[in-house]
């Protein structure tokens, strides 16, 4: 199976802050990464397809990169809306294993 | 407006059952494939299940190996998934979610969550 490993597990930053969240695969999954964005009692919303294209509707704040084993998801200016848990997960291969998610609170 | 709406969850015993199902509605059904996702409460999500539009391909998460069944009717736009000799560890809200084939296999319709309680 493959590992997802998120960092770091949790986060605190200030609105307006810029900042980013680290996913790897434990083998090389090609841009098969989603990114989720999830607030408590709500089902994931997915944010991020394919490491680095933003969803309909997600706002372009969100940016995504990376291929192979290393990604990122970065939130340029953080807002009050944006504190929730996010996580990753590739879509390679099953089991379509997550990240253990990245809580982002407000400082 | 894409809906999925999961249902059947509740307070089981260690070693029973529970069925769970997922009503799609919205989109042609039998073109996509589907999974059950779960959420033990305070954790992470962890992918259980999957079963491609004909159901010919199907797979599930070691953990659940051998005790879950998934289906699917595509002429009721229904999901399911059969939960056999349940642990306390199987506590969780169960999500169904629609993967799509054509944007790299991610999940943009996800159901609100049935919880299931594995509790003597």
């Amino acid at each position: 199976d493959i590992q997802m490993t998120q960092s770091p597990s949790s986060l605190s930053a200030s609105v307006g802050d810029r900042v980013t969240i680290t996913c790897r695969a434990s083998q090389t999954i090609s841009s098969y990464l989603n990114w989720y964005q999830q607030k408590p009692g709500k089902a994931p919303k997915l944010l991020i397809y394919a490491a680095s294209s933003l969803q309909s509707g997600v706002p372009s704040r969100f940016s995504g990169s990376g291929s192979g084993t290393d990604f990122t998801v970065t939130i340029s200016s953080l807002q009050p809306e944006d504190f929730a848990t996010y996580y990753c997960q590739q879509s390679y291969r099953t089991p379509r294993t997550f990240g253990q998610g990245t809580k982002l609170e407000i400082k | 407006e894409v809906q999925l709406v999961e249902s059947g969850g509740g307070l089981v015993k260690p070693g029973g059952s529970l069925r769970l199902s997922c009503a799609a509605s919205g989109f042609t059904f039998s073109s996509y494939s589907m999974n059950w996702v779960r959420q033990a409460p305070g954790k992470g999500l962890e992918w259980v299940s999957s079963i491609s539009g004909s159901s010919s391909y199907i797979y599930y998460a070691d953990s659940v190996k051998g005790r879950f069944t998934i289906s699917r009717d595509n002429a009721k736009n229904s999901l399911y998934l059969q939960m056999n000799s349940l642990r306390a560890e199987d506590t969780a809200v169960y999500y169904c979610a629609r993967e799509e084939s054509s944007s790299w296999y991610c999940s943009e319709y996800w159901g609100q969550g049935t919880l299931v309680t594995v509790s003597s």
